[in-house]
């Protein structure tokens, strides 16, 4: 079963528009993070926002912030006031305590396009 | 220099070449990963090196072979691949502790290959 499933292929938001990338996962692990990267064009893989399986706020990093549901195991990634340098793949990923050290697991992506 | 840097950006191989893509951290990490993004595909995991030890590998063909002479440098060493090889190789870094999941990865720009 995969571990982190992204459903949305392709998103398209309005500039200043707020736009959800969605992301379920699934462990039997108490213990596990999840983790936002951002993929421009580029290439390059930038880390975006953090949530701890424990943490009992949503975490949020300027305009980003997740939408943690943990009961439904969903870490949805909310961007507020879209920009045009939003656009880019989007990856969620989960870490797990008992797992090799370092081991991530990524979803499929999101493609993000935001509109002028 | 800062970050994680991968050399070179590009590369166009023959089938029977032989070449290296080059990644080193200037973070003061002690694990590195290599991974393998492929255009249908999700990230595969390639190698994980923690502590200069490899810690895993992810049931990949020998004609990919990691070096990791330090906890700076992260090699893959390249020889008689095969047009399908043909991806944007990542390389990342971070810093572990036994038992700890909330760390992310430090990306580089990645290396995009493409075998002829």
């Amino acid at each position: 079963a995969q571990k982190i499933t992204q459903t949305q292929p392709g998103m398209f938001v309005q500039e200043k528009e707020a736009v959800t990338l969605d992301c379920t996962y699934d462990t039997s692990d108490p213990s596990y993070g999840l983790f936002w990267y951002k993929q421009p064009s580029s290439g390059e893989m930038i880390f975006l926002i953090y949530q701890g399986s424990y943490d009992q706020q949503n975490a949020t990093e300027g305009r980003y912030s997740l939408n943690f549901q943990k009961a439904r195991k969903s870490a949805n990634l909310v961007i507020s006031a879209s920009q045009l340098g939003d656009s880019a793949m989007y990856f969620c990923a989960m870490r797990e305590a008992n797992t090799n050290a370092g081991k991530s697991t990524f979803g499929d992506g999101t493609t993000l396009t935001v509109k002028p | 220099e800062t970050g994680v840097t991968q050399t070179p950006r590009h590369l166009v191989m023959g089938m029977t070449n032989k070449k290296s893509l080059k990644c080193e951290q200037h973070l003061g990490h002690n694990a590195m990963y290599w991974y393998k993004q492929s255009a249908k595909k999700p990230l595969e995991l390639m190698f994980v090196y923690n502590f200069k030890e490899q810690t895993e590998n992810n049931s990949v063909p020998s004609r990919f072979s990691p070096e990791c002479p330090n906890s700076s440098h992260l090699f893959l060493h390249l020889h008689t691949l095969q047009p399908e090889d043909s991806a944007l190789y990542l390389c990342a870094s971070s810093q572990e502790e036994a038992g700890r999941y909330y760390y992310g990865y430090t990306f580089g720009s990645g290396t995009r290959l493409t075998v002829v």
